[in-house]
């Protein structure tokens, strides 16, 4: 299976800051990576699809990049609504397999 | 309008097959391209995937759970279904089914999720 190692498990945040979490596969997986945001007692929410595309209606201080085998999402200007949980997915071979997930907690 | 739920038995004993539905509206199971996953998280950790299945009844499953899973549709009703057999307390998560479009990736939408608690 490929491993989406994601760092850090745990941030602690600014409103206002600028925010970037990182995932890194195992092996190439191309562009099929996604990105979910989950608020506590809520399902997840694609926030980015194949690596760098924003998913309808999400707000545009979202982004996610790509660096080689490193798949990262930024949060510019970090609102309170963005504070949750966050996800990475590969899916460029079976099975998909999730990131163990980032925290954001404010300061 | 897009839309998935989630619905399972709450609480069984170890041993026992979980049995879930998904029962979506907004898009079919029987259009090209489509799909439903069902993933899982357990309290307080990170989400798995189980299985898959297509419009063209393929399907794909967690190579970690592939015997004790089936996964299976009833395309005129809009609902998909898991089965997991042989279930112990490791199995006590939040069960969640999502849509799959081939060509923009999985799980653009989600159900609200079916919690599951495995318990003598």
């Amino acid at each position: 299976d490929i491993q989406m190692t994601q760092s850090p498990s745990s941030m602690s945040v600014s409103l206002g800051d600028t925010v970037t979490i990182t995932c890194r596969a195992s092996q190439d997986v191309g562009i099929y990576v996604n990105w979910f945001q989950q608020k506590p007692g809520k399902s997840p929410r694609r926030m980015i699809y194949r690596a760098t595309n924003l998913a309808d209606g999400v707000p545009s201080r979202f982004s996610g990049s790509r660096s080689g085998s490193d798949y990262s999402l930024t949060i510019s200007s970090l609102e309170s609504e963005d504070v949750a949980d966050y996800h990475c997915l590969q899916y460029d071979e079976y099975p998909p397999t999730f990131g163990g997930g980032t925290k954001l907690e404010l300061k | 309008q897009v839309t998935l739920k989630e619905s399972g038995p709450g609480i069984l004993q170890p041993s026992q097959t979980l049995s879930l539905t998904c029962t979506f509206s907004g898009f079919s199971l029987s259009t090209y391209g489509m799909g439903v996953g069902w993933i899982r998280q357990p309290s307080g950790k990170g989400l798995e995937w189980l299985a898959n299945i297509w419009w063209d009844d393929d399907k794909y499953y967690n190579p970690s759970l592939k015997n004790r899973l089936t996964i299976s549709k009833d395309t005129s009703n809009n609902q998909a279904f898991l089965k997991i057999t042989n279930v112990d307390t490791a199995d006590t998560a939040t069960y969640y089914c999502a849509r799959i479009i081939r060509g923009t990736g999985p799980f653009d939408y989600w159900g609200q999720g079916v919690m599951v608690t495995v318990s003598s």
